[in-house]
């Protein structure tokens, strides 16, 4: 059983609808990531949160915005999506950024844009 | 160049012998080198994490880290065809970890 749990597992959704993906964890992991999987690439970087703050945005449009309302949860708000948004989207926690730590992933959602 | 580059598969093995993994990283400030398993159409799962130059041994696994020539390797002995999956490499530096393309691994048996 994974210690990161993302709701839903499936998501579809129009273009002109507005959606959240939720993540969970308990292990007192202080650093949050969102990734974003295209098949057959690796995952690619979207957000990091340190302690509930927002670090590292790799550029990402504005059509996504995460949120951390507490150390357990991330959220990601989706918003006007394009159907090359559809990915698998993964969550995953560390100890602490910088710390060296390995990433826990979530078994993600996977989203489909209409 | 990409910053973190594996070998390019795929790679195919019989059972029981030893797959191959190798990865190579631009990045010299990156301290902390990891591999991930991924079965198809799952996230990826933690298998091996490395600090330091040397061997790390973990049951059938064994990484590899030399700094100098920047390279990190990955040793399965005793393959089984539930190993097959895609072997991802990540390097972390400054608090973000960068993945290598994947190999995938298919064990025959």
């Amino acid at each position: 059983d994974t210690e990161v749990t993302q709701t839903p597992k499936h998501l579809v959704m129009g273009m002109t609808n507005k959606k959240s993906l939720k993540c969970e964890q308990h292990m007192g992991h202080r650093a949050m990531y969102w990734y974003k999987q295209k098949a057959k690439k690796p995952p690619e970087l979207m957000f990091v949160y340190s302690y509930e703050k927002l670090s590292i945005n790799e550029s990402v449009p504005s059509r996504f915005s995460p949120e951390c309302p507490n150390s357990s949860l991330l959220n990601l708000h989706l918003h006007a999506l394009q159907p090359e948004d559809s990915a698998l989207y993964l969550c995953a926690s560390s100890q602490r950024v910088g710390s060296g730590s390995p990433l826990h992933f979530g078994n993600g959602t996977r989203l489909t844009v209409t | 160049q990409k910053e973190v580059e594996q070998n390019s598969g795929p790679l195919s093995v019989p059972e029981g012998a030893i797959a191959s993994l190798n990865c190579t990283y631009s990045d010299r400030g990156s301290q902390s080198f990891f591999w991930y398993r991924q079965y198809s159409g799952k996230s990826p799962e933690l298998i091996m994490s490395i600090y330091s130059n040397g061997d790390k041994e973990d049951g059938r696994f064994t990484a590899q880290l030399n700094k100098a020539s920047q390279y990190v390797s990955l040793l399965i002995r005793d393959s089984q065809p539930s190993d097959s999956a895609t072997y991802l490499c990540a390097a972390l530096n400054a608090g973000k970890s960068t993945f290598g393309d994947g190999t995938t691994l298919t064990v025959k048996p």
